[in-house]
């Protein structure tokens, strides 16, 4: 139980276009989902949080206007790289949290995404 | 704020024991907790430790004392499949919630 998946697995893009990545929960509800980002040999950082039907809590320096979220159901939460450069190119792994469950975050299998 | 420090780097070899220290700075504490991470994978949880003491599971044991802001991953009976980098993190509460927050990750590796 408690399976993440991303959808696409590695996505490569020319500089200046857009990319959405899908997060879904297959077989529970999750009200709140996470993104996160992580480079070569770093540490994941967290993004922002969605929870369904709101607006996503953007971390410190992340920019929302560049990394859209929508959390429009509570199975499925989108992350869209707007003008995409290549800097933007990394690691994106999204979370979920069972909806009336424990704390417990469950990942997503991660995609790589690069920009040309 | 939060801050989490660990060692960027352990080796070992293989039937070794081996030992990973998280530190952590948060302005609220609900609890510790270790993922492990292969190269281009998604992380795993292996542990979690709300309260003081010693969690086993298995190969793998989490220790945690709140009044040093302390922790430890265990590692026992080393594997050459065990390398790979491992994460501390904490639980930290902001406007949307809690959120878990990784420290930068130790590096594991294990040798014949």
């Amino acid at each position: 139980g408690a399976v993440v998946s991303q959808h696409p697995s590695w996505v490569i893009c020319k500089s200046g276009t857009s990319v959405k990545i899908e997060c879904r929960s297959l077989d529970f509800q999750a009200t709140t989902m996470f993104w996160y980002r992580q480079f070569p040999k770093q540490s994941l950082m967290l993004m922002a949080t969605s929870n369904e039907g709101s607006k996503a809590t953007y971390e410190q320096g992340v920019e929302k206007d560049k990394f859209l979220i929508n959390h429009a159901s509570l199975t499925l939460s989108t992350l869209t790289v707007t003008s995409a450069h290549p800097e933007d190119s990394s690691f994106y792994i999204c979370s979920a949290r069972v909806t009336g469950g424990s704390y417990e975050q469950y990942f997503g299998p991660g995609t790589r995404l690069t920009v040309t | 704020g939060q801050s989490l420090e660990q060692p960027s780097e352990v080796t070992a070899v293989e039937g070794a024991i081996v030992q990973i220290n998280c530190t952590y700075q948060t302005s609220g504490f609900y609890g510790l907790s270790w993922y492990q991470q292969h190269d281009g994978g998604a992380p795993t949880f292996l542990s979690y430790n709300a309260l003081d003491g010693l969690e086993e599971t298995g190969r793998f044991s989490s220790f945690l004392s709140r009044s040093d802001s302390y922790g430890y991953l265990l590692l026992q009976e080393l594997q050459m499949k065990d390398s790979a980098s491992y994460f501390c993190a904490v639980r930290d509460l902001n406007q949307a919630g809690t959120a878990l927050i990784f420290g930068k990750g130790t590096t594991l590796s294990v040798s014949s």
